[in-house]
């Protein structure tokens, strides 16, 4: 069965400090996605990064950076420099590759960053 | 950038009533889902649509939900009659067709809340 824990529910930092999200993934595939989206204070799903089973490859994208250990299931997330706009929840989400159908969420991070 | 339009984005309705929630996919997209979001919990699978037929849909989605693509643009989310349980954020997404193209983009969701 499909399954996606992120351990920490709440997270605060102060701005500019570092900030790790934690996600572990649980799958019996041998392909599949892994996605980060971004729900701020107003609602909407943003998509952040997809990344495919096969592509181990680590990706940085301005603050945000991408660490995917295929040998520990796990798929976190590090926002560098954290700003108070960074403040949302984060869900990691796990999808099977070729229907693609459900997408399996964690049940998120609320991410609060001080000033 | 092309976007998952929704509306309402916020419907207020007594317990019992039918309530239709709609959504205007990518116009190039070929999947259509809906996804519900209790307040505070994780984000949930209802259904996923191709074809114009019903793909796949999880246990929540029971007789009580119907979807449709009436019109060639616009797909719907019915609920027949509410239940106080059904109050939540409800997203559509929609993606396109072909390997890789499963990134789901999300629409800024319609707010239900049954009294």
């Amino acid at each position: 069965a499909q399954k996606v824990t992120q351990a920490q529910t709440e997270i605060s930092v102060v701005e500019k400090e570092d900030v790790t999200l934690d996600c572990v993934y649980e799958t019996r595939d041998t392909t599949y996605y892994l996605f980060w989206y971004k729900q701020p204070p107003s609602g909407e799903l943003v998509f952040l990064i997809r990344r495919n089973s096969f592509d181990e490859q680590n990706e940085i994208s301005g603050r945000y950076s991408w660490n995917f250990q295929k040998s520990t299931s796990s798929f976190n997330f590090t926002i560098t420099a954290s700003q108070v706009v960074d403040s949302a929840v984060y869900f990691c989400a796990l999808s099977e590759a070729y229907t693609g159908n459900q997408f399996y969420f964690g049940t998120g991070t609320s991410l609060t960053v001080i000033p | 950038e092309p976007e998952v339009t929704q509306t309402p984005s916020h419907q207020v309705t007594q317990m019992g009533q039918e309530v239709i929630l709609r959504c205007v996919p990518i116009s190039n997209h070929l999947y259509f889902y809906w996804y519900r979001q209790i307040l505070g919990q994780k984000v949930e699978f209802l259904v996923s649509f191709y074809n114009n037929e019903i793909s796949e849909k999880s246990e929540i989605f029971d007789d009580q939900f119907s979807v449709e693509r009436p019109d060639g643009s616009n797909f719907t989310l019915k609920i027949r009659s509410t239940k106080l349980e059904d109050s939540a954020m409800y997203f559509c997404a929609s993606r396109a067709q072909g390997a890789g193209a499963n990134v789901l983009t999300f629409g800024a969701g319609s707010r239900l809340t049954v009294l």
